[in-house]
């Protein structure tokens, strides 16, 4: 069975600063897909960004960008220019590329902004 | 344009009662999941669904059944209810994984929060 790690409970970082927040999985797939979800105190579950695993190439999106290491099973999630808005839960989740599409979810990095 | 509709979005259950959270998408999807997330943890998958008619289980179904008799539906019933399934819920539906429509996330419900006392 997959399994997702997120080492880090908490992060803090200062508005406008740069933080990144770790992710490690175990998997023995060599095909499959990984995400970023961010949790508000809304508690809405929004998709921040996915990564294929047979793409090199680092997904980004506008200013959240991801450093996948395939061979190290890492996947962490660098947000730039932090915002106030930036401020939630965020959960890293692995899914297979095969089969029944269940998201397999890390414990979650709770991110605070510092004014 | 609704996505995933789940009610109600509260709800405080006594010992050995039985509830339905209701869940309802309208974009069509074929899979849903349902998941319950505890306090400081990640989502756990309870059950899930692949296409009307058609459920399984997921990591933690002790206490739960579901139902998929349409597309759209996937009701969670708790039959009862015990403190330990104090939790938030939530329903999840995807698109079939194949080709490009397979690096797609889920889109979920704004939860539902079950107290149970």
């Amino acid at each position: 069975a997959q399994t997702v790690t997120q080492s880090q409970p908490e992060m803090s970082v200062q508005e406008a600063e740069t933080v990144t927040l770790s992710c490690t999985y175990d998997t023995s797939e060599s095909d499959y897909y990984l995400f970023w979800y961010k949790q508000p105190p809304s508690r809405q579950m929004i998709l921040v960004i996915r990564q294929e695993a047979y793409k090199q190439q680092n997904a980004t999106e506008n200013r959240f960008s991801v450093n996948f290491q395939k061979a190290a099973k890492s996947f962490s999630l660098k947000i730039s220019d932090s915002q106030l808005g930036d401020a939630a839960m965020y959960f890293c989740a692995y899914r297979s590329a095969r089969g029944n599409e269940k998201l397999t979810f890390g414990t979650g990095t709770r991110l605070t902004i510092i004014p | 344009n609704a996505g995933v509709t789940q009610t109600p979005k509260f709800r405080i259950l006594k010992i050995g009662q039985s509830m339905t959270l209701q869940c309802t998408q309208d974009m069509n999807h074929n899979y849903m999941y349902w998941y319950r997330q505890d306090p400081g943890m990640g989502l756990k998958l309870i059950y899930y669904s692949v296409g009307a008619g058609i459920t399984d289980k997921g990591e933690v179904p002790n206490g739960y059944n579901v139902s998929r008799s349409t597309t759209e539906d996937f009701p969670l019933r708790l039959e009862l209810a015990a403190p330990s399934q104090t939790s938030v819920y939530f329903c999840a539906s995807s698109q079939y994984a194949g080709g490009e429509m397979a690096n797609y996330g889920y889109t979920f419900g704004s939860g539902t929060r079950l107290t149970v006392v």
